[in-house]
This record gives structure tokens, C-alpha cells and sequence, in this order.
């Protein structure tokens, strides 16, 4: 299995511009979770999917900040407009729900720099 | 969930073992401890988890306290490779908040 793919990996872009970071998790996995790392604030979860449904995204930090699950393979975070503190790795990471270990699997991250 | 105490940052030498300590005192009987870790410019990789028994697998050992406040990671013959930051995250396992949450984690250095 090719593990959870994000994309792009880098991205530059000016204040104001939206911004799209996409996922596509394991398949036949069904959790699907945004994290976002910054050094003041370390890892923080942002959102988690179940079976494509938002469980809990008390960790959007603001309503610039959505997203979505169209299908089991595919999730989008959008950033709209974007700021400089929003700069930040974003990581998706997706799970077997119910699985002995609900082991979590992180992709290798979007570094987004916001001028 | 409970929360993780755990030391900023270790040293260890090359082939020896690493032994990276983490209080939980306010665990709960339903919560597992969990190991990841994140090498420099990567996403967190799972290492291992536990209930109340002492486990092992390929990457390593985890010793739980009879207790369960506080448990330790053991990676028996670090490698440069270890070098990275160990995250310690207590939680139920399946519950219905199926979420991490990432301390600061210990910064372990191996050196040659």
C-alpha cells in the first residue's frame, strides 16, 4: 500500500490567496483526521472524519478554516483567505476504525508558508 | 483523557539501549498508553501500546508500572535512525473520541 498521500507537499502563497490541501488515506480505512504542527503550539488536531462524517472539528481554529470528506479515498482542508500564522506542516493520517490497535497513519505532510 | 509528563529531552549512545520515561498518574482503568514518534521532516510514525501487560514488538518494549502511573519505552540498540521525538499519549482505545492528543514529547538524541 502506497500509505496516506498528501499533496501538494510545498506550498507558497500570498495573504489573502485560498489555499487547498488534499488527502487520500489508506484504503479501506475509514478514520480520517487533519493535524496541523507548528513550533508554538506542537501537533494539533484540527478535524476527524468517520466514514467520510465530520466527528469533531473543535479544533478548526476559525471559519477561514474547512473541510471535507466527498468520498472514502478523497478529503480536502481549504483555507480561506489564507494569513502568515496559518504557516504551518499540515498532516493527514487515517485509521481502521476498530482495529486492535486504532493505530494511526500520517502522511508525510504539507508545508504551507503564507507571505 | 489523562495527561503525559515527560522529560524534554534525552541522550544516548549508539547500540545501547534508550529508555524514555513517561508519568500518567491520572490514567484511567479504560486508558491504553501510546508510543509514537516523529523523525525530523516527517509525519508521527505509531511505535507501540499497552494496557496493563508489558509489550514488545519489532521496533520495541514498553514496560508498564503494576500501578499503570507511570510506564517506560525501551528501545533496546538505538540507532542514529531513533533519533527523533517520542510522543507518550494516553486514551481509550475504539472509544468514541478516536483522537490523539500530542504532548511535547522527549527529544531523544542518539549519538555515535
Amino acid at each position: 500500500d502506497a500509505g496516506v498521500i498528501q499533496s501538494p507537499r510545498h506550498e507558497v502563497t500570498e495573504m489573502g490567496q485560498e489555499v487547498t490541501l488534499r488527502c487520500k488515506p489508506i484504503s479501506g480505512h475509514n478514520s480520517l483526521f487533519w493535524y496541523r504542527q507548528t513550533m508554538m503550539r506542537g501537533l494539533e488536531l484540527l478535524i476527524y472524519f468517520n466514514n467520510n462524517v465530520p466527528i469533531d472539528d473543535s479544533g478548526m481554529p476559525e471559519d477561514r478554516f474547512s473541510a471535507k470528506m466527498p468520498n472514502a479515498s478523497f478529503s480536502t482542508l481549504k483555507i480561506q483567505p489564507s494569513e502568515p500564522r496559518d504557516s504551518a506542516v499540515y498532516f493527514c493520517a487515517s485509521s481502521l476504525d476498530g482495529g486492535r490497535t486504532d493505530t494511526q497513519y500520517f502522511g508525510p505532510g504539507t508545508r504551507l508558508t503564507v507571505l | 483523557d489523562a495527561k503525559t509528563t515527560q522529560p524534554p529531552s534525552m541522550d544516548c549512545a549508539e547500540g545501547r539501549a534508550a529508555n524514555l520515561p513517561c508519568n500518567h498518574s491520572t490514567i484511567s482503568g479504560n486508558e491504553y498508553v501510546y508510543w509514537y514518534r516523529q523523525i525530523h521532516s516527517q509525519g508521527p510514525q505509531y511505535i507501540i501500546h499497552g494496557l496493563k501487560n508489558n509489550e514488545t514488538n519489532e521496533m520495541a518494549s514498553l514496560i508498564i508500572t503494576e500501578d499503570r502511573k507511570s510506564s517506560t519505552l525501551i528501545l533496546p540498540h538505538a540507532t542514529l535512525r531513533d533519533t527523533a521525538v517520542y510522543y507518550c499519549i494516553v486514551r481509550v482505545a475504539g472509544g468514541a473520541t478516536n483522537k490523539l492528543i500530542f504532548g511535547t514529547g522527549t527529544l531523544l538524541a542518539v549519538q555515535p
